[in-house]
Parts: structure tokens; sequence; C-alpha cells
């Protein structure tokens, strides 16, 4: 069946490391991925997007990498400050998918030492 | 910046009564949706919702399950007869777009069946 999973159920980085988190997905029929931040008690806070035509993409502080050949995608980020402290999920929606679901995955919880 | 609401944040009930969570999407998008999170787990998929109908629902929303567009700006999702397993973080999210889109999330209502 289809599934959006991590690697790492947990990471811890010194303030000032970067970070990379890993997503593995399994339905080859992918074509958008989003990656969400989600402090405790709270919603899931959008960080950035990826289209399937996209191999990489930037934000403030954030990179997304796409690598479909493996379907993997990984959330870098640059200089991480206690902030940055949260569980990170990722989340795709098939391209056939027309009602707009999201697919999380299991999430990995990053926490920053400072 | 506009944001999705909740209410309540909140909300105890007993087994076997009738909940309502509510929503305030962000006033401009038209595609609206449920989740849930059993706690420690991953977010689920619940139902999405467009031009005053269910686009799509997961296996989880049963007919115990209903959502409704009141008015203009609510959005809230009913449970006819809780069960214990209905304990859970519910949150509703809203986007632009259906299909590949970012949605964004509430801060959720918490669910406790007692």
């Amino acid at each position: 069946g289809e599934s959006v999973g991590l690697h790492l159920p947990t990471l811890s980085v010194q303030e000032g490391d970067n970070s990379i988190i890993n997503c593995a997905y399994s339905n080859s029929a992918s074509d958008y991925f989003i990656w969400y931040k989600q402090e405790s008690g709270k919603g899931p806070q959008f960080i950035i997007d990826i289209r399937s035509n996209m191999d990489k993409r930037q934000g403030q502080r954030v990179t997304v990498l796409l690598n479909k050949t493996v379907k993997h995608l990984s959330l870098q980020i640059a200089a991480t400050q206690p902030g940055d402290s949260a569980v990170y999920f990722c989340a795709e929606t098939p391209i056939y998918n027309q009602g707009g679901k999201l697919i999380f995955g299991q999430g990995t919880e990053l926490s920053v030492k400072p | 910046e506009p944001e999705v609401t909740q209410t309540p944040s909140h909300q105890v009930t007993q087994m076997g009564q009738e909940v309502i969570l509510r929503c305030v999407p962000i006033s401009n998008h038209l595609y609206f949706y449920w989740y849930r999170q059993i706690l420690g787990q991953k977010v689920e998929f619940l139902v999405s919702f467009y031009n005053n109908e269910i686009s799509e629902k997961s296996e989880i929303f049963d007919d115990q399950f209903s959502v409704e567009r009141p008015d203009g700006s609510n959005f809230t999702l009913k449970i006819r007869s809780t069960k214990l397993e209905d304990s859970a973080m519910y949150f509703c999210a809203s986007s632009t777009s259906g299909g590949p889109d970012t949605q964004y999330f509430g801060p959720g209502t918490r669910l406790t069946v007692l």
C-alpha cells in the first residue's frame, strides 16, 4: 500500500549545526510534497513544499531535496536554532488525487541542544 | 496573517455522546479538510470538502462522522456517537485550491472520550 515514512524517529543536533531530516515514500504516483513542523500542542505548520518536476527548492534557512529515483525526500535546516525543536512531518499528495488528501509520514523529533 | 481557528481547544465527552468540533478556515480558501492525530502517532486524513460536498473521505470517516459548512465561515465535524478510540487531536485545514496545494492547519481540538 501507499505510505510515507521517516528513516529516523529522533534527531539531536547542536545549536548552529545543520540538520537533515529524511523521508521515504513508496507511492511513485506522487506529485507534491510538503514538510510540516509541529510544536507541542499545536497544529502542523507549513515549512516548504516541492513538486515532482523539481529536485530542489530553497527557502529561508531550509532546503528540500527530492530524489524521485529512490523515492526519497529530505529537509535541510541550516544553522539550527533552539526554536527549530519540534516534530517534522513529510506529507505527499498523489498526482491522481483530486480531493487534496495529504498522506503524512511518521514524524521525526528534532532536538536542538544549546 | 490569516489563520485557521478551531474551537474548543479541548472537549471532554462521555462515550456515546455527540460532539461537534468547529473550525473557521482562512476566508478566501475554498477547500476544507479534517485530519486527526492519535497521541504519538502521525496525522491521518479524514475528509475533504469543497462546494458544499465531500470530495474524498478515508475509511476512518464512517457513518458516525459528518461534516457541514453551515454558513459562510464555519466548517464543522460531527461525531454522532463517540467511542473511546475517537480520542485524538482533530485538525482542520484549508487551502485555496484542491489537489496539490498547501494546506494550512488550525491549532487543533483535543477530544477526550471517557
